[in-house]
């Protein structure tokens, strides 16, 4: 069984800071990988996947993240942070062969400070 | 663009009630799933249903529990007798690939 394991549980930065929230999975196979962001009282919203190919996806909101396969790492990476982007980053796996449950990690909240 | 939707957003029950939960999942989806979210706590599978059938449950989803797909547009789940610690964030997910899953807005079930 698959396994996410997120070590940031609270970040805390201020505007215009760089972000970087590690995620690391546990699994045999091949994977597709996720990052859902879950605003204030609000539902799960997908920022990125990953399924194949390059390894350095870009999602919305100027988010991006990078699968290294080696290290069974998805980092999720910002370069400059808005107070807009306080809220609750997951990390989700699936296995790369059908439809799947999603495995999530634990989440980590991220406040900005304006 | 199109969306999961979930009703009721809000439901309070007593222990020992039986709860629907109901979702409208994406029309030309094919794949549903239902997740939860126990308060400050990370979101755990409880079922997944394809083809008017369960495919997986954890062992969350005991007996207690069912699903249904009754018309072809709404995906139930029924919780029959309710516990305190139902009392969570439950979310109906669906896809069109087995790829990537679209989130409804949750339905926050209280028990007390």
């Amino acid at each position: 069984a698959q396994s996410v394991s997120q070590h940031n549980h609270h970040v805390i930065l201020s505007e215009a800071a760089s972000l970087e929230l590690g995620c690391n999975y546990s699994y045999g196979g091949t994977v597709n990988l996720f990052w859902y962001v879950q605003y204030p009282g609000q539902h799960l919203q997908l920022l990125l996947k990953y399924f194949s190919g390059d390894p350095l996806v870009k999602g919305i909101k100027g988010f991006e993240a990078e699968f290294i396969k080696s290290k069974f790492s998805f980092n999720l990476r910002k370069p400059s942070v808005q107070w807009s982007d306080t809220a609750e980053y997951f990390c989700a796996v699936n296995p790369n062969f059908g439809n799947e449950k999603l495995t999530f990690g634990t989440g980590t909240r991220l406040t900005i400070i304006p | 663009e199109p969306e999961v939707t979930q009703t009721p957003s809000h439901q309070v029950t007593q222990m020992g009630q039986e709860v629907i939960l109901r979702c409208v999942p994406i029309s030309n989806h094919l794949y549903f799933y239902w997740y939860r979210q126990i308060l400050g706590q990370k979101v755990e599978f409880l079922v997944s249903f394809y083809n008017n059938e369960i495919s997986e449950k954890s062992e969350i989803f005991d007996d207690q529990f069912s699903v249904e797909r009754p018309d072809g547009s709404n995906f139930t789940l029924k919780i029959r007798s309710t516990k305190l610690e139902d009392s969570a964030m439950y979310f109906c997910a669906s896809t069109v690939w087995p790829y990537e899953q679209y989130f409804g807005p949750g339905t926050r079930l209280t028990v007390t």
